[in-house]
């Protein structure tokens, strides 16, 4: 597609579900970013990927999360046992590689209500 | 690591006026200097971005910035605002090549509310 697409747009889950958010990002970019965004705040950087290099996973808030990539394709990120306080916006970007200098696309997002 | 404060969570202005944006970021390393916009229910998308050159740069929509290094800064301003540039707007910093960050670090956000 011509952008980055998030699946599903809107996500309800009872307390203690396991929910899986994937990402669409856009084609031929290596880099891909996860970010958390509670409500009105800023965005929280969960993980990144670059290629075939092991991603960074140093915003992952817990062991609940886990991401994964397959290349440099679709990426799917897994929340287990999900709390109340992991109720947010989880925005996905893409990039076209790892110096910084270029432009991330951000996906619609997708908002997770956890109740 | 790098860091980026945006000292104003809420700006609001009436519609013409000019209005300016503050960020400040913190780094060890040089850096690249990014300002997104969130409209209400929307992804964000790039507003301008300083990588290296001229210190005044301009994005879309008649937004500018101005990179001073020497005040760690990267002010986002337009002239006179409208009622269409509504949004939160995001500061955000990545680390040059020779750094060893890769990710983007964002700003709290600043919501600007442009009044008729």
């Amino acid at each position: 597609g011509a952008g980055v697409s998030q699946s599903p747009s809107n996500k309800v889950t009872e307390k203690g579900k396991d929910v899986e958010l994937r990402c669409d990002p856009i084609s031929g970019h290596t880099a891909l970013y996860w970010y958390r965004q509670r409500l009105g705040q800023g965005l929280e950087f969960l993980i990144y990927f670059q290629g075939n290099s092991a991603p960074d996973k140093s915003g992952l808030p817990s062991d609940r999360f886990s991401a994964e990539r397959t290349g440099e394709s679709v990426s799917t990120l897994t929340i287990q046992r999900t709390q109340q306080e992991d109720s947010a916006v989880y925005l996905c970007a893409s990039s076209l590689g790892d110096r910084g200098r270029t432009e991330a696309f951000f996906g619609q997002g997708t908002r997770l209500t956890v109740v | 690591a790098q860091s980026v404060t945006q000292l104003d969570s809420q700006v609001p202005v009436f519609e013409e006026a000019p209005v300016e944006l503050r960020c400040n970021y913190s780094s060890s390393v040089s850096v690249y200097l990014f300002w997104y916009v969130q409209y209400p229910n929307q992804g964000l998308q790039l507003l301008l971005k300083y990588l290296s050159g001229s210190t005044l740069v301009k994005g879309i929509n008649g937004f500018e910035a101005e990179f001073n290094k020497s005040q760690t800064s990267f002010h986002l301003r337009k002239p006179s605002v409208h009622i269409s540039d509504t949004a939160e707007y995001f500061c955000a910093v990545s680390a040059a090549p020779s750094g060893s960050a890769r990710q983007l670090t964002f700003g709290s956000g600043t919501q600007l509310t442009v009044l008729p």
